[in-house]
């Protein structure tokens, strides 16, 4: 059974730097055949796909047009994991955040349980 | 990037109701159409993929049609534990985008 585990706060100060991490369990971040995203979700824009990190042969990632400045997804194989970073984030990045198993075409099958950052001073 | 609608954006619904959520995309999308269930406080859940395959787990009662720009949800007969919020969520091309919801709640 695979399972996404996020950590991370859940306040970060305007300017600064959004950072989550995400535990993958049952499979392997590393797999030909996966993607590992971040979608967050807000009242203001609903569900929003952030970006992702996947490996075919070698590491890619892809980012939306409305973060792609701002956002780094890095995977780290030695624990199984992939992380987010946001910078210079304002109160319009405050969200519910997730990530999310799913390489297009396929779904997002697997998610985490999902982290409320909340921008604020 | 391909817009995605919803509608009705909420409903009222009886146990036992037969209910239908339809989704429209801007362009065509084939059948890359997915829908899924969220629940306050959770993450959304998969309910179908492809536009018609039932995921793993998920009963019966939930279906889906449709294919190109046209897409529909139905839940056979309304359960308790189904009154939730329902998304439906593009593959086709990137960035994969959602709806803006479904709200299902209790007549």
């Amino acid at each position: 059974q695979v399972q996404l585990q996020q950590s991370g706060p859940g306040l970060v100060k305007p300017s600064q730097t959004l950072s989550l991490t995400c535990a993958v369990s049952g499979d392997s971040v590393s797999s030909n055949s996966a993607a590992w995203n971040w979608i967050r979700q807000s009242p203001s824009r609903g569900l929003e796909w952030l970006g992702r990190t996947y490996y075919r042969s070698k590491w890619y990632n892809d980012y939306a047009v409305s973060v792609k400045s701002r956002i780094i997804i890095n995977p780290d194989t030695s624990k199984n994991q992939f992380s987010l970073q946001l910078h210079s984030v304002t109160p319009e990045d405050t969200a519910v955040y997730y990530c999310a198993r799913g390489a297009a075409p396929a779904p997002f099958d697997y998610w985490g349980q999902g982290t409320l950052v909340t921008v604020s001073s | 990037d391909i817009q995605m609608t919803q509608s009705p954006s909420s409903l009222s619904a009886s146990v036992g109701d037969r209910v239908t959520i339809t989704c429209r995309a801007s362009q065509s999308i084939s059948s890359y159409l997915n829908w899924y269930q969220q629940k306050s406080g959770k993450a959304p859940k998969l309910l179908i993929y492809a536009a018609s395959s039932l995921q793993s787990g998920v009963p019966s009662r939930f279906s889906g049609s449709g294919s190109g720009t046209d897409f529909t949800l139905t839940i056979s007969s309304l359960q308790p534990e189904d009154f939730a919020t329902y998304y439906c969520q593009q593959s086709y091309s990137a960035p994969r985008t959602f709806g803006p919801g479904t709200k299902v709640d209790i007549k």
